[in-house]
């Protein structure tokens, strides 16, 4: 079967980093996903990863390694409006979107 | 309105009720989706429409009853639900740019309708 696995809840500090991680095992890839969900919102639209390496956009950054079949959301400078659920999605081999179950970050003062 | 909307944002109602879930997209895009998310699971997909045509139907429940009258509008008629139909529906839409007619790009959401079944 397909799954998406991504921890269920982490707790950060305000102006620290934190990491959210995410494996997958699908019926093949085309590309991975990342999107915030704030409490009772709509998820946005965060990041794409269909190559391996790093992708940099502001304080948040995605990373995807294909042959581990990992990715990452890193982070930086977290600020209170950062709590929020993270979802990650992979896209297999008939361009289905697979949903991990979502992290929710906690960020503290 | 930008994006995507969805009416009513709350809704409560009994088993013998029949309601209705309006989205609305005004991103221009061509495909729309609807999903269910219950708590602590995935999102799991209900229906997708590409071009105003049914394209994925997986395995949901008579009692929801999709309606895409045109590409900016997408519809979940609700009937004799149960308690544990109680999530929320999330709408979303893309943009199908791919030559083969596959489901390619980004989705954006809508802000949900929060469903109680008593």
């Amino acid at each position: 079967g397909q799954n998406i696995d991504q921890p269920t809840e982490m707790t950060a500090t305000e102006g620290a980093i934190v990491q959210i991680n995410c494996t997958y095992q699908t019926s093949g890839f085309n590309g991975l996903f990342w999107y915030q969900q704030h409490a009772g919102e709509a998820p946005t639209f965060l990041s794409y990863n269909v190559l391996d390496g790093l992708e940099e956009k502001g304080r948040f950054s995605s990373f995807l390694s294909r042959s581990k079949g990992y990715s990452y959301l890193l982070l930086k400078e977290l600020q209170m409006k950062d709590s929020a659920s993270y979802l990650c999605a992979v896209r297999d081999s008939n361009y289905q979107l697979i949903w991990g179950a979502g992290t929710k970050l906690i960020i503290k003062p | 309105e930008t994006g995507v909307t969805q009416t009513p944002r709350h809704l409560v109602m009994g088993m013998t009720n029949k309601k209705s879930l309006k989205c609305e997209q005004h991103l221009g895009h061509n495909a729309m989706y609807w999903y269910k998310q219950s708590a602590k699971k995935p999102l799991e997909l209900m229906f997708v429409y590409s071009l105003e045509e049914r394209v994925e139907n997986n395995s949901v429940p008579s009692r929801f009853s999709p309606e895409c009258p045109n590409s900016s509008h997408l519809f979940l008629h609700l009937h004799t639900l149960q308690p544990e139909d109680s999530a929320l529906y999330l709408c979303a839409s893309s943009q199908d740019s791919s030559p083969s007619g596959r489901l390619v790009d980004t989705q954006y959401f809508g802000p949900g309708t929060r469903l109680t079944v008593l």
